[in-house]
């Protein structure tokens, strides 16, 4: 596609729940990003995919975080049991070929709200 | 460790005056990219600007313009004749050597707002 395209945009979900969010990177780009964004905050690094493999997943908070790529194209940010403190802008982002330097270009997010 | 600090976090001004966004950062790298983005009220982080540390030559881009200082580690924006649609919360991010994979550190963002 022409941009970075997430899906849903808004999710409000009850704490213990489980949830997928979902990214589709512009076409062509074999890095995959996830960040989160709290509020009043910058967005911090999650996770990082070149291809299907998840090349730095330090980012991840815990265990309850998972994500996957399955095909070099589509991503699924997976989080179980969902708590308060899971709220915030889930940003999914690509570039190139994750190459330094490579510029980053994001999503529009999907926001997060865990009641 | 890498570091981006914003230390302004609310600016607000009259359509038509020039802002200045400052951007302090911190890595013990000498090779590295340091990037502007915007994230206007619907969320998408807007990229405006990568620029390499071996490259300090300022830039200007219609109303938009960079300077970059690495005696200061800074790399401050600045908009001239500024507009309502520049209203939007502007981020400053780096990524170094350390990090690789363009990983950014982002600092805290600044929240721009230009009153007509």
């Amino acid at each position: 596609g022409a941009g970075v395209s997430q899906t849903p945009s808004n999710k409000v979900t009850e704490k213990g729940k489980y949830v997928e969010l979902r990214c589709d990177p512009i076409s062509g780009h074999t890095a995959l990003y996830w960040y989160r964004q709290s509020l009043g905050q910058g967005p911090e690094f999650l996770i990082y995919f070149q291809g299907t493999g998840a090349a730095d997943d330090s980012g991840l908070p815990n265990d309850r975080f998972f994500a996957v790529r399955p095909e070099g194209s589509v991503s699924t940010l997976k989080i179980q049991r969902t708590e308060r403190g899971d709220s915030a802008v889930y940003l999914c982002a690509s570039s190139l070929n994750g190459g330094f330097g490579n510029t980053i270009y994001f999503g529009e997010g999907s926001w997060l709200t865990v009641v | 460790a890498q570091k981006v600090t914003q230390a302004q976090t609310e600016i607000s001004v009259v359509e038509k005056e020039d802002v200045t966004l400052d951007c302090v950062y911190e890595t013990r790298d000498t090779t590295y990219y340091l990037f502007w983005y915007k994230q206007p009220p619907s969320g998408e982080l807007v990229f405006l600007i990568r620029r390499n540390s071996f490259d300090e030559q300022n830039e200007i881009s219609g109303r938009y313009s960079w300077n970059f200082q690495k005696s200061t580690s800074s790399f401050n924006f600045t908009i001239t004749a500024s507009q309502v649609v520049d209203s939007a919360v502007y981020f400053c991010a780096l990524s170094d050597i350390t990090g690789a994979n363009s990983k950014l550190t982002f600092g805290k963002g600044i929240t721009l707002s230009v009153r007509p």
